[in-house]
């Protein structure tokens, strides 16, 4: 079975630090290209971020970009999310998801069920 | 940035009627158009994508059409498990951009 699971959330202060796991099962991960897509409370879909299969393409949302960063790590078969100077406005479920392995295709086939970041004091 | 606008953002109907929601993209984005649709509570799942291909497993009712900036998703029979929130999203560049979302309501 397909599978990704996202760990990592929890609670943490503004300005402090966070970093999401998500790991695959089921695919030949290190072929394939992923996401971090982020949902805040009640609100819509936000993609955060983009990394090709060899971390050698990664693009940013302006919104994260400078206090983000992803990575992976494809012999644990798995995606990371290091948050720093985080804030308010970043509480929201956190999904990583697959990008449809196709070329030229970059809409997502897989998902995770996500893991709540909660930035408060 | 590529803004993109669904409308409506709410729509009532009930089990059995045709409901289709539209997707506007603020310049053309070719056919890189995806729709997803969202249970409550669950993760986001992909219905069509190019904007007119179903995805494997999603059933026939569902219908996707539109190339550049005008896009449709066209549910042709509602059934339970269709009430959710249905967002587009364009993959033509980065960043990724998603609509606002329609919520599609029992009445």
């Amino acid at each position: 079975e397909v599978q990704l699971v996202e760990s990592g959330g929890g609670l943490v202060q503004p300005g402090g630090s966070l970093r999401l796991s998500c790991t695959a099962s089921g695919f030949n991960f290190g072929s394939d290209n992923m996401n971090w897509v982020r949902q805040a409370p009640g609100k819509g879909l936000e993609w955060v971020s983009y990394i090709s299969s060899s971390s050698n393409t990664i693009n940013y949302a302006d919104s994260v970009k400078g206090r983000f960063t992803v990575s992976r790590d494809n012999a644990k078969t798995s995606l990371y999310l290091q948050m720093n100077s985080l804030r308010d406005e970043d509480t929201a479920v956190y999904y990583c998801a697959k990008r449809i392995a196709l070329v030229g295709y970059y809409a997502m086939d897989v998902w995770g069920q996500g893991t709540t970041v909660t930035v408060s004091s | 940035d590529i803004q993109m606008i669904q409308s409506p953002s709410f729509v009532s109907a009930s089990v059995g009627d045709r409901v289709t929601i539209t997707c506007r993209a603020s310049q053309g984005i070719y056919n890189w158009l995806a729709w997803y649709r969202q249970k409550p509570g669950k993760a986001p799942e992909l219905l069509i994508y190019p904007a007119s291909s179903l995805q494997g497993g999603v059933p026939s009712r569902f219908s996707g059409r539109g190339s550049g900036t005008d896009f449709t998703l066209t549910i042709s029979s509602l059934q339970p498990e269709d009430f959710a929130t249905y967002y587009c999203q364009q993959t033509n560049s980065f960043p990724l951009t998603f609509g606002q979302g329609t919520k599609l309501e029992i009445k």
